[in-house]
């Protein structure tokens, strides 16, 4: 079984701010990991995936995240907000070696940017 | 191309009745998933089809089904609608079974109101 915890349900960061939304995982085999951003009234959009290969993974519009193994973390960051950033931000995990494409999510967290 | 499409958007129902959610994937993606989202929640897992099989389902009660047709459309049929089955409905699309190197595309979702 897996589960995701995201520490912090509402982010609010000043305009050109460090952005830092934490993930914590748990898994009883080796995890793929995502992040997802929502924009309201939308689907989901991918930032970005771990899949064993770097740790430090690179995603869209400036994010990155680390694979933590010894944390069980995968913590989501940009080094500038930008207004255009606000939206909720999702942390998912899903099994390697899986049979299917179940993705597990966490609650979420929403992120603000302040002019 | 376009992307995941999903119909309706909006749904109104009553208590105890019947609705049938519609889901167009990618071109050329063999794999639908189906995941409810509840206001304030992340999404859950409910079904994945791959190649017209059931590869995955959820801990939903089975009033929830689903089926997906040749052409890799699928719907997500839901019977003795209860008030907690309000939630944006989210339908995604992959080309692979699995996680490993295929993205998950989500559409825009159906929000269905249960009164």
């Amino acid at each position: 079984a897996q589960s995701v915890t995201q520490l912090g349900s509402h982010v609010s960061v000043s305009e050109g701010a460090l952005v830092l939304l934490r993930c914590n995982y748990s898994s009883s085999v080796p995890p793929y990991l995502f992040w997802y951003v929502q924009y309201p009234n939308q689907g989901l959009q991918l930032l970005l995936k771990y899949t064993s290969a770097a740790t430090l993974v690179k995603g869209i519009n400036g994010f990155e995240a680390e694979f933590k193994k010894s944390e069980t973390s995968f913590h989501l960051t940009k080094p500038s907000a930008h207004m255009s950033d606000a939206a909720e931000y999702f942390c998912a995990v899903s099994l390697q070696g899986g049979s299917n494409y179940k993705l597990t999510f966490g609650k979420g967290t929403l992120l603000t940017v302040n002019p | 191309d376009a992307g995941v499409t999903q119909s309706p958007t909006h749904l109104i129902k009553t208590r105890g009745q019947h609705v049938t959610l519609r889901c167009s994937p990618i071109s050329g993606h063999k794999s639908v998933s189906w995941y409810q989202q509840v206001l304030g929640q992340g999404p859950q897992f409910i079904f994945q089809y791959y190649e017209k099989e059931e590869r995955g389902r959820g801990n939903f009660p089975d009033r929830f089904s689903a089926r997906q047709f040749p052409n890799y459309s699928s719907e997500l049929n839901v019977n003795a609608l209860l008030l907690g089955d309000s939630a944006l409905y989210l339908c995604a699309s992959s080309a692979d079974r699995s996680s490993y190197n295929s993205p998950l595309h989500f559409g825009n979702g159906t929000r269905l109101t249960v009164t």
